[in-house]
């Protein structure tokens, strides 16, 4: 069955620190894997996604992802985050590059980030 | 990027009463928009896909009757709550492909059904 699993249900991190958010999918053929930030009252907003190719991927707001086919994860990393960054991060897979033929995106249930001062 | 609109952000109905939430994409042509349903801590659940001019393709589980959608323009996508009960109490978040692009996605719209 396609899934997507994110672990962390909520992050605290100081501002300046780091950041990885951890995602795992299951998903019987090549995913196409996408991360979303979501803040009240604004729509997913896209970060970055993956389909091919180089399996660094660079996105908007300084953040990165890496796809490991072995391990069926693709991590969301940040090396230093900011307050503005507080936020609901959702990972998702597709079975296409605009979230697959149909359209439809499987959803992980998200990740909350909390950012301290 | 493109942007996506939703109407109203939020509702209050009572029972019975049927609930109409609108989807705009304010710069772009959507062909294709999408509703999802969002429980609290879940993730989003594909309800239907919605293509301007025809009719809408529900995802197993959803029940067309009682989620009316109509794509009648390119900007322009409605979900209708039929006779809304206290479990449909949700949030919904349309979206809309953009060419060459990934969906866009609206606000979302949390309806709470009394």
């Amino acid at each position: 069955a396609q899934s997507v699993t994110q672990p962390d249900i909520h992050i605290t991190v100081s501002e300046g620190a780091s950041l990885e958010l951890r995602c795992n999918y299951s998903y019987g053929a090549t995913p196409y894997l996408f991360w979303y930030v979501q803040s009240p009252g604004q729509g997913l907003q896209l970060l970055l996604k993956y389909f091919s190719g180089d399996t660094l991927v660079q996105g908007i707001k300084g953040f990165e992802a890496e796809f490991k086919r072995s391990q069926s994860s693709f991590n969301l990393r940040k090396p230093s985050v900011h307050w503005s960054d507080a936020a609901e991060y959702f990972c998702a897979v597709g079975a296409g590059p605009y979230g697959g033929s149909q359209g439809n995106l499987i959803f992980g249930k998200g990740t909350k980030l909390s950012v301290k001062p | 990027g493109a942007v996506v609109s939703q109407h109203p952000s939020r509702v209050i109905c009572k029972s019975g009463t049927s609930v109409k939430i609108e989807c705009r994409s304010l710069d772009f042509q959507a062909t294709t928009m999408f509703w999802y349903r969002q429980f609290p801590k879940q993730s989003l659940m594909l309800m239907a896909t919605s293509n301007e001019g025809s009719k809408a393709t529900y995802e197993q589980g959803v029940e067309k009757d009682k989620f009316l959608i109509n794509h009648a323009s390119l900007t322009l996508s409605t979900l209708t709550v039929t006779s809304a009960h206290p479990e449909d109490s949700s949030f919904y978040i349309c979206s809309g492909t953009h060419p060459k692009e990934t969906q866009y996605f609206g606000p979302g719209t949390r309806l709470l059904v009394l």
